[in-house]
């Protein structure tokens, strides 16, 4: 069974400040790892995805990927009060397999 | 930006009754994918379909579920006999292909309420 762990939160985050939100995953064989926004009852949003162990960084976003640890997260720079929302952490095990997804993290940007 | 749309937004249906769950992929996009997510819980996959058949489906894609691609833009969801559990949100999800820089996007999503 594969698994997908991250801290519900709710994370407080000040604004402008760096949010950091972590996520850990089971499977030795995921190849792919995937950051969502979920804004309350709407649907996932991709915001970044990695697949090789470091940093990616798009704009205020840095994900950061660690296989040795089974460890994935995402850095939100800059944090706006627009950036409230879950963080949906999901893995994928390549293939048309489908996506497992973390319960995610409600993270609050205090203006 | 091209999207994945679904139909109807929301939809109220009578347990024991059939309901179909309708969904328009991004038109170059290969992988269609289908899942679900109960009121306060985690998104879960049901099923991905790729070149008119199943890929891949979850322990919850029972007989109860079908899927099909009547035509070449629409892909659809099927619950037979619907039941109190199968209230949630279901999403449709597209993609290129399975690459890793390939990524699923998602549709709005359908709010299936079973009475």
């Amino acid at each position: 069974q594969k698994e997908v762990e991250q801290n519900s939160g709710p994370l407080s985050v000040p604004e402008g400040a760096i949010a950091s939100l972590n996520c850990t995953y089971s499977d030795r064989g995921s190849q792919s790892f995937f950051w969502y926004r979920q804004y309350s009852g709407k649907s996932p949003e991709l915001i970044m995805f990695i697949y090789s162990n470091g940093d990616k960084e798009d704009g205020r976003f840095t994900a950061q990927l660690n296989k040795a640890s089974q460890y994935v997260s995402l850095l939100i720079r800059d944090s706006q009060p627009s950036d409230s929302a879950t963080y949906l952490c999901a893995v994928d095990g390549g293939g048309a397999d489908g996506l497992t997804f973390g319960k995610g993290t409600h993270l609050i940007i205090q203006p | 930006e091209p999207e994945v749309t679904q139909t109807p937004s929301h939809q109220v249906t009578q347990m024991g009754q059939e309901v179909i769950l309708r969904c328009v992929p991004i038109s170059n996009h290969l992988y269609f994918y289908w899942y679900r997510q109960i009121l306060g819980q985690k998104v879960e996959f049901l099923v991905s379909f790729y070149n008119n058949e199943i890929s891949e489906k979850s322990e919850i894609f029972d007989d109860q579920f079908s899927v099909e691609r009547p035509d070449g833009s629409n892909f659809t969801l099927k619950i037979r006999s619907t039941k109190l559990e199968d209230s949630a949100m279901y999403f449709c999800a597209s993609s290129e292909g399975t690459h890793s820089n390939q990524p699923q996007h998602f549709g709005d999503g359908t709010r299936l309420s079973i009475l």
